[in-house]
């Protein structure tokens, strides 16, 4: 069973469509992320959601939309796609806070190659 | 700000040669340090982990030394193989939990 699973793994699509990328996470944790890695394989972290509430909002244009129904669960929504969109992008989740004898080790997903043409 | 500073890649060697992989990092606090290995075509994979300084991580034949003196965490191992050709990522985390990565050094092991 996957700790970590996000959907679609391969996802291409037109410039000026709406597209959405789901992830869940079966660990129990309570916080969860949206990673990108751009084509020169550089990682950054987009945003953070700790028991459904945005913690961490870095420097993303707000046609990305990160929505979490429960705290299984952190969908990103991306609107009006542009070219440099395209990426792969990594959800991820943690132990909660409180927990720091893990290290606060952050468990990825698979990634979704996401392009834009 | 925090950040991680990893060696320009790739690195290309020989089966059973020795590996280094340099990682330097810059953190207000007592970060966490990691290193995470991509296989073409695939995710993020946890390689190895150290919460405190002197701790040594270790996995798969890598190890890596948290040296708070010299803040860095470099990635050794003994002998590497082709199948240890990969992108490998040093980051670290502080309290709020936000991996900072290095911008990744590629291993390539040749038989």
């Amino acid at each position: 069973d996957t700790a970590v699973s996000q959907t679609p793994k391969y996802l291409v699509t037109q410039m000026g469509n709406d597209k959405s990328i789901k992830c869940e996470q079966n660990l129990g944790h309570d916080t969860m992320y949206w990673y990108k890695q751009d084509s020169k394989k550089f990682l950054k972290i987009m945003f953070s959601y700790n028991n459904k509430e945005l913690i961490i909002n870095e420097t993303v244009p707000n046609r990305f939309s990160p929505k979490s129904p429960d705290k299984a669960h952190l969908n990103l929504h991306i609107n009006s796609l542009e070219l440099g969109d395209s990426a792969v992008y990594f959800c991820a989740s943690s132990p909660p806070i409180q927990e720091t004898s893990s290290g606060n080790t952050i468990y990825f997903g698979e990634g979704s190659w996401l392009t834009v043409v | 700000g925090d950040s991680v500073t990893q060696m320009e890649g790739p690195v290309t060697l020989s089966e059973e040669a020795f590996l280094t992989i340099n990682c330097t990092y810059t953190a207000t606090g007592y970060p966490s340090l990691f290193w995470y290995v991509q296989y073409p075509g695939e995710g993020l994979q946890l390689l190895l982990k150290a919460t405190k300084a002197d701790d040594k991580g270790s996995n798969k034949g890598f190890e890596a030394t948290y040296r708070k003196e010299t803040t860095s965490f470099h990635l050794e191992k003994g002998s590497v193989q082709v199948s240890d050709s990969a992108v490998y990522f040093c980051a670290l985390t502080t309290g709020f939990q936000k991996l900072v990565f290095g911008t990744g050094t590629r291993l390539l092991v040749s038989p």
